[in-house]
This record gives structure tokens, C-alpha cells and sequence, in this order.
């Protein structure tokens, strides 16, 4: 079946630091790739989202790229926030029609000031 | 605004006692979920459902039911057959089509035993 690998967290960076998350993927077809972001205490939203192939997502400076030759959706952002502080969920959807997503285990991120 | 209501925040169980957990949205979304989140194991589905009347097990259905009598609505039922209900629970809902829809999510419920 489907499944979503992400890097272990938490991740841990200064405020104006670089941020990579890795996330990589197993499915069959063509999945459509997502990054959800979660606060503490809240529900997800949506962070970006890629369709197919070369892809690239973006919003609030975030970007990931839809690599299907090595099956990778890494998010990245060039200067991180202390309000950026959150937990962070790859997930894809595989093409069969019912939208139904394949969630990572998540990675926490923590930006000191 | 539209968007995806869940109650209540913080629900308490007793043993063998089933819990309602409410979701009402108004986004005019065809399909709704339901997810249990756990520390560490990411995001689990329950119970799905596309249309009215009609809802798919999950990978985790057992010892929940939900019924889907309204577009806007998707109550979970957590029954006593649920022999761990403590987690955070979370509805969802999306358009349906090719499998690109993004899903929006409630703040979540977050259930305890008492």
C-alpha cells in the first residue's frame, strides 16, 4: 500500500536559519503531494500542495518540488521564524478518485529566537 | 466563514460508555473524514464518507460508527467495543475529483478517559 516516510524530528534551528524536511514516498500511479501544518492545540491546514511531476508548491516562503525519479516531496524555507514553530505532515493522495490521504508520522520543528 | 466545526474541544469518557463526537461544515464539500492522531504515529483514518448515506471503513474502524445523514454533517460515534479512545480527533472534508483535492480540517476533539 501507500506509504509516507518523513525525517524523525524534532528539528531544531535558530531564528534565519535554513530548513530542509525530508519526505519520501510509496505509491503506485500518479499521487498528488501535500505539506500540512499543524499548532499546538489546533486542527491542519494546508501548506502546499504539488500534482504531478516537477511540480513545485509554495506559500509563506515554504516551497517543495515533486520529484518522481527519486519519489521525494522535501519541504524547505530559507529563513525560518519563531512563528514557524509547529508540526509539519507530508501526505499524498493517491489518483483513484476518493482523496483519501496517506499522512507522515510528522516532524516537529522548534525555532529559538 | 466558511470552514469545519468540531465539538465539543474536550469530551470525557467513562468505561463503557459510547461518546458522540460532533462535525459540521459548510464548506459545501461532498466528502468528509475522520482521523485519529496519536504522539508520534501521525495521522490514522477511521471512517470516510463521499456522499450522503454512504461511508467506507477506514484503516482503523473498529470500535467506532458514524452515520452520514446530512451533506453538512458527520457525527463519529467512539463505542465501548473502543478499548483505547484516548487521542485527538479530527474531521475533515474536501471536494471530491481526481484524488488533488486538498482536505480541511477542524480544530479536533480531544477525548480522555475518566
Amino acid at each position: 500500500g501507500d506509504s509516507v516516510t518523513q525525517m524523525e524530528g524534532p528539528v531544531t534551528l535558530s531564528e534565519e536559519a535554513f530548513l530542509t524536511i525530508n519526505c519520501t514516498y510509496t505509491a503506485t500511479g500518479y499521487p498528488s503531494l501535500f505539506w500540512y501544518v499543524q499548532y499546538p492545540g489546533e486542527g491542519l491546514q494546508l501548506l502546499l500542495k504539488a500534482t504531478k511531476a516537477d511540480d513545485k508548491g509554495s506559500n509563506k516562503g515554504f516551497e517543495a518540488t515533486y520529484r518522481k525519479e527519486t519519489t521525494s516531496f522535501h519541504l524547505e524555507k530559507g529563513s525560518v521564524q519563531v512563528s514557524d514553530s509547529a508540526v509539519y505532515f507530508c501526505a499524498l493522495s493517491d489518483s483513484s478518485g476518493y482523496s483519501t490521504l496517506t499522512f507522515g508520522k510528522g516532524t516537529m520543528l522548534l525555532v529559538s529566537p | 466563514d466558511g470552514g469545519i466545526t468540531q465539538s465539543p474541544k474536550y469530551l470525557f469518557r467513562k468505561e463503557g460508555q459510547n461518546v458522540t463526537l460532533s462535525c459540521e461544515q459548510n464548506l459545501n464539500h461532498d466528502a468528509m473524514y475522520w482521523y485519529r492522531q496519536d504522539p508520534g504515529q501521525g495521522l490514522r483514518l477511521i471512517y470516510y464518507s463521499q456522499i450522503v448515506n454512504d461511508f467506507q471503513k477506514g484503516d482503523i474502524a473498529e470500535g467506532y460508527s458514524v452515520s452520514r445523514e446530512k451533506k453538512e454533517s458527520f457525527p463519529l460515534t467512539v463505542t465501548s467495543a473502543q478499548k483505547n479512545p484516548t487521542a485527538f480527533y479530527l474531521c475533515a472534508s474536501s471536494n471530491t475529483g481526481t484524488g488533488n483535492q486538498p482536505q480541511h480540517f477542524g480544530d479536533g476533539t480531544r477525548l480522555s478517559i475518566l
